[in-house]
């Protein structure tokens, strides 16, 4: 079945140091993998996305890479800052139920430290 | 623009009661999904329209939930007999539903809490 596993569930770093969260997906023929940001209480916001063209994407502190080969994703965030303290979604097409229909993989708590 | 809104943002209710939540999508988006949200927990797929098909149901927990749409506008989530478990916050979602893998935007939440 279909499936986007995330890891690791929680992830705490010092203040101007690198976080990186990894996703893995089941269904080779996905296409597009947003990474959301949750603040406590808010709602969640598209911070990037890349699509299947592409093996990596940046803007600023954040990077997307994609290995279309073994079937993973990864966020990156370099130079933390608290304000990166937050949850991290990533998500894939489902390979059935819904043309639009996403899966979201369960969520990195990142706690940014001063 | 405005983006996606719900209402209401915050609902208590009796255990046994029903509810209904609503949600405006983005104008000119075709596809609307709903999510649960448990306390610290993951998004939790509910249900899915797009356009005139039939709505992707895979995710209703159990017969007392169900959702409308009206047209590719406003949806309603309702809950029957409502239980403590179900005491979460219920996302809304839309996407303009023209292409596989497309950005979903979501709204507030509604937060229920059921006594």
């Amino acid at each position: 079945g279909e499936n986007v596993e995330q890891h690791p569930s929680t992830l705490s770093v010092q203040e101007g140091d690198s976080a990186v969260i990894k996703c893995t997906y089941s269904d080779s023929a996905s296409n597009y993998f947003p990474w959301y940001k949750q603040e406590l209480g808010k709602r969640p916001q598209l911070i990037i996305d890349i699509r299947s063209n592409v093996g990596e994407k940046k803007d600023q502190r954040i990077a997307v890479t994609l290995n279309k080969t073994a079937k993973h994703f990864s966020l990156h965030i370099t130079e933390t800052q608290p304000e990166d303290s937050a949850v991290y979604f990533c998500a894939a097409p489902a390979a059935s139920g819904g043309y639009n229909k996403l899966i979201f993989g369960a969520g990195t708590r990142l706690a940014v430290h001063p | 623009g405005a983006g996606v809104s719900q209402s209401p943002s915050n609902k208590v209710t009796e255990k046994g009661k029903d509810v209904e939540l609503r949600c405006d999508p983005i104008s000119g988006h075709t596809a609307l999904y709903w999510y649960r949200q448990r306390l610290g927990q993951g998004l939790e797929f509910l249900i899915y329209f797009q356009g005139n098909s039939a709505p992707d149901k895979s995710g209703l927990p159990s017969d007392r939930f169900s959702a409308e749409r009206t047209g590719e506008s406003v949806s309603t989530l309702t809950i029957q007999r409502t239980q403590q478990e179900d005491s979460a916050v219920y996302l809304c979602a839309s996407s303009l539903g023209s292409v596989r893998g497309e950005t979903q935007y979501f709204g507030p939440g509604t937060r229920l809490l059921v006594l």
